[in-house]
């Protein structure tokens, strides 16, 4: 069964960091695409970031370019998002996602939650 | 950036009704279109693929089609289960982009 478990959420400062972190499980992390994506409280979705399967290729969306680094470890099968300079209006659930081959999402994690507030 | 835009905002059936939701984009991504659905307190779950192909394990009664900049999600015969918030998903570039969701109630 696939699996994708995040953690790292919780509540920071504006302008601090948090790190999250997304545990795969039940297929080979190595051969897909990963994603993250959030969604604000009573919000929609929202793409972050994009990442091939071997790391090589990023992608940002334009208001997290210079602040997040979305990256991977293969060898411990988990997917990562450093957030930097975090702001209010990145207050959010988090998920994690695995891509197709295409760029369709089909498989998402529970969700972690961040709080940007002082 | 392709801004998706989906209607209706949000939509009131009775069960064994059928629905259909649309999703239309600023620009042409060909099929490059998913249809999600989120239902309270859930992850979304990916529904169709490339406009047209029903996810793994998704109910026959979800059809989706479209090209280029119209696209439309069909439930036939509405179910309690189906409740929840749909979205339209573009990936055909950079950055990818969310319609803004349509809220299917149940009366």
């Amino acid at each position: 069964e696939v699996q994708l478990v995040e953690s790292g959420g919780g509540l920071v400062q504006p302008g601090r960091s948090l790190k999250l972190s997304c545990a795969a499980s039940g297929f080979t992390f190595s051969n897909y695409g990963m994603a993250w994506v959030r969604q604000a409280p009573t919000k929609g979705l929202e793409w972050v970031a994009t990442i091939s399967y071997d790391g090589s290729s990023t992608y940002y969306r334009d208001s997290v370019k210079g602040r997040f680094t979305i990256s991977r470890d293969n060898a411990k099968s988990t997917l990562y998002l450093q957030m930097d300079s975090l702001r209010s209006e990145d207050t959010a659930t988090y998920y994690c996602a695995r891509h197709r081959n295409s760029g369709s999402m089909d498989a998402w994690g529970q969700g972690a939650s961040v709080t940007v507030s002082s | 950036e392709t801004v998706m835009t989906q209607s209706p905002t949000s939509m009131s059936t009775s069960i064994g009704e059928r629905v259909t939701l649309n999703c239309k984009a600023s620009q042409s991504v060909g099929i490059n279109v998913d249809w999600y659905q989120q239902t309270p307190g859930q992850s979304p779950k990916l529904l169709i693929y490339g406009a047209s192909n029903r996810h793994t394990g998704v109910p026959d009664r979800f059809t989706g089609s479209g090209f280029g900049r119209d696209f439309t999600l069909t439930i036939s015969n509405v179910e309690a289960e189906d409740l929840a918030v749909y979205y339209c998903l573009q990936y055909g570039s950079i950055p990818l982009t969310f319609g803004s969701g349509t809220k299917l109630e149940i009366k």
